[in-house]
């Protein structure tokens, strides 16, 4: 079992509309929850990141944590042109370091 | 806003050859990585370095991986003697010395052995 799973997609929604992004995990050491938007050739760029379970929102951007159930979850709301790229999940355990596990990302097109 | 920056971007070099990327990170932190991407797959870590030494590598970050933080801004990843197989971006990223703040990233270095 891959310790980090995400749909590859690609996940396609019409502007406007929710996009709904999640990941699986099976390492129940994780603590420590991100999101990261990667355009083509470019670096994963931070968009969310929490370490309890729960939510938590930022402008258009929700994350939920239920580590119970070890699955996380991204929504975009409002969803732009803009937003097309692939978002990749990472995790970490609680440690010195932390370095980061991580999906192997969502690719999402926002259709105008 | 401060951001980590990578140089080059492109880096072209024949199997064998040594090279090293650079890094130089957000200013004020003091945690710093190594991951690389090859093309399709996922972003895998490589290594971590703290207080001039490394905290932590991974499989991949062999003997012929060695960082290095030569100055108080630049951090360095070498490969010394290429493979085809070491061809990927190689993403260099840093976070402050709080636990609980996240890792920042570079735009990549794409590596490719020839």
């Amino acid at each position: 079992q891959k310790e980090v799973e995400q749909d590859p997609g690609p996940l396609s929604v019409p502007e406007g509309a929710i996009v709904s992004l999640n990941c699986t995990y099976s390492n129940s050491a994780f603590q420590y929850f991100m999101w990261y938007r990667q355009y083509s050739r470019k670096g994963p760029e931070l968009l969310m990141y929490t370490y309890s379970s729960g939510n938590k929102e930022d402008g258009r951007f929700t994350a939920q944590v239920d580590k119970s159930s070890k699955y996380i979850s991204l929504f975009i709301r409002d969803s732009q042109p803009s937003d097309s790229a692939t978002y990749l999940c990472a995790m970490s355990v609680w440690a010195a370091g932390n370095k980061l596990t991580f999906g192997g990302g969502t690719r999402v097109l926002v259709k105008p | 806003e401060p951001e980590v920056t990578q140089t080059p971007s492109h880096q072209v070099t024949q199997m064998g050859q040594e090279v090293i990327l650079r890094c130089v990170p957000i200013s004020n932190h003091l945690y710093f990585y190594w991951y690389r991407q090859i093309l399709g797959q996922k972003v895998e870590f490589l290594v971590s370095f703290y207080n001039n030494e490394i905290s932590e590598k991974s499989e991949i970050f062999d003997d012929q991986f060695s960082v290095e933080r030569p100055d108080g801004s630049n951090f360095t990843l070498k490969i010394r003697s290429t493979k085809l197989e070491d061809s990927a971006m190689y993403f260099c990223a840093s976070r402050s010395q709080f636990d609980n703040q996240p890792q920042h990233f570079g735009d990549g270095t794409r590596l490719s052995i020839l």
